[in-house]
């Protein structure tokens, strides 16, 4: 089983709004990556966690919070957003943070900001 | 990590074999080549990596070249299905990341 399941597929949002990102992977993976995609694009990484520690941040606005409560679980909080940064979040996992594991994929949650 | 570069898009014709290309010619010792595909909408799927070896498994086959300067992945038979986006990816063996560039759309038809 390699799932990685992401609550929800669609979000809407204004720009006021407080919302959440939820990712979940019962697979005892250790590694926990956050990726935005716009359309036509490839993904981008924003976070990484590994070993429930953020080991990574690509320069991310702080309107993008993640947080990762225990080895399963990751979530992305979103506060005051902007209409660009509509697009698909796609959170994956793998064993560890060794380049050799593989990186698995959830379907991703659509977001739009309105 | 290494940069790859990768045809921008790919014709091939159903039950036929789709060869990819990927150039990663400043590969290091170090880094292993991924692909992932990702069909319209859905998350990417991990297809296949590989190190130096030639790699097979029940989705595609990898060949990597002696020098690991360039590498193909074979759809030994393709099917509508396989219509989507594909990328190569070179990862550090001691790095979190996966980045991706700009991938090949491949397009099956009847």
């Amino acid at each position: 089983d390699t799932e990685v399941t992401q609550t929800p597929k669609h979000l809407v949002m204004g720009m006021t709004n407080k919302k959440s990102l939820k990712c979940e992977q019962h697979m005892g993976h250790r590694a926990m990556y956050w990726y935005k995609q716009k359309a036509k694009k490839p993904p981008e990484l924003m976070f990484v966690y590994s070993y429930e520690k953020l080991s990574i941040n690509e320069s991310v606005p702080s309107r993008f919070s993640p947080e990762c409560p225990n080895s399963s679980l990751l979530n992305l909080h979103l506060h005051a957003l902007q209409p660009e940064d509509s697009a698909l979040y796609l959170c994956a996992s793998s064993l560890s943070g060794y380049g050799g594991n593989t990186i698995y994929f959830g379907e991703g949650s659509w977001l739009t900001v309105v | 990590d290494a940069k790859t570069t990768q045809p921008t898009s790919m014709d091939c014709a159903e039950g036929r074999a789709a060869n990819l290309p990927c150039n990663h010619s400043t590969i290091s010792g170090n880094e292993y080549v991924y692909w992932y595909r990702q069909i319209h909408s859905q998350g990417p799927q991990y297809i296949i990596h590989g190190l130096k070896n030639n790699e097979t498994n029940e989705m595609a086959s990898l060949i990597i070249t002696e020098d690991r300067k360039s590498s193909t992945l074979i759809l030994p038979h393709a099917t509508l299905r396989d219509t989507a986006v594909y990328y190569c990816i070179v990862r550090n063996l001691n790095t979190d990341k996966l980045i991706f560039g700009t991938g090949t759309r491949l397009q099956v038809f009847p």
